[in-house]
């Protein structure tokens, strides 16, 4: 078990362009989910997933973001048409829903983005 | 809406010395979480709290899990080098999304 693993750990980007993102979760976690941190700030929720079934997005999840779980397994967050205020590290994290003890998830390393 | 107050927002200690770092909340939670985050990483779990008056140990950290669910408190042991980081509080319902408070910088002075 390699533990949740997101790539790229950087991405440069200029502003307008299209990002994707990828998370791998710990294999047999169920639930998958999605954060933005900015500097100086805590992890900010923005959605998760429950195997492949998004069941819940954020507010700060605008309509130029999209993510995907397709077979329950990875994961991938797109940002269309990038704006600087999109620049922050995107976190993903796993746990194995109700199989293991309440709430408690893995991160990632993180992706940090930054549009120029 | 709910908030969550986590304090200190820093510290700067010496090394040996013990810490304390708190968070409380406008809202009732089922669960305290308490994470920390190296530069450039994500963050890593270090106690789970799941009972109201809980205290728990792990290594030189302690937590507790306040009486009234609104609140939690970890202490720090005895720091060393590597305790520098960003501490996290993060309480949750059960089967909810966990909250982040804004975390306490700890810095260790040579």
């Amino acid at each position: 078990d390699t533990g949740v693993s997101q790539n790229p750990r950087h991405k440069i980007t200029k502003r307008g362009q299209n990002v994707t993102f990828r998370c791998d979760p710990i294999s047999e976690h169920n639930r998958l989910y999605w954060y933005r941190q900015t500097l100086g700030q805590g992890p900010e929720f923005l959605t998760y997933f429950q195997n492949e079934a998004q069941l819940e997005k954020s507010r700060l999840l605008s309509d130029r973001f999209s993510a995907e779980r397709p077979k329950g397994s990875f994961s991938t967050l797109e940002i269309q048409r990038t704006e600087q205020g999109d620049s922050a590290m995107y976190l993903c994290a796993s746990s194995p829903g109700v199989a293991g003890p309440p709430n408690i998830q893995y991160f990632g390393a993180g992706t940090r983005l930054s549009v120029l | 809406g709910q908030q969550l107050n986590q304090s200190p927002q820093s510290m700067f200690i010496q090394e040996g010395e013990d810490v304390s770092m708190n968070c409380t909340s406008s809202s009732i939670f089922n669960t305290w979480l308490w994470y920390k985050q190296d530069p450039g990483e994500g963050p890593v779990l270090l106690i789970a709290l799941y009972k109201a008056g809980e205290l728990t140990s792990n290594g030189r950290l302690t937590a507790q899990f306040g009486i009234t669910r609104k609140d939690s408190f970890l202490n720090i042991s005895a720091s060393i080098p590597s305790d520098v980081g960003i501490y996290f509080c993060a309480p949750a319902n059960r089967d909810d999304k966990i909250i982040f408070g804004k975390g306490t910088r700890l810095h260790i002075l040579p």
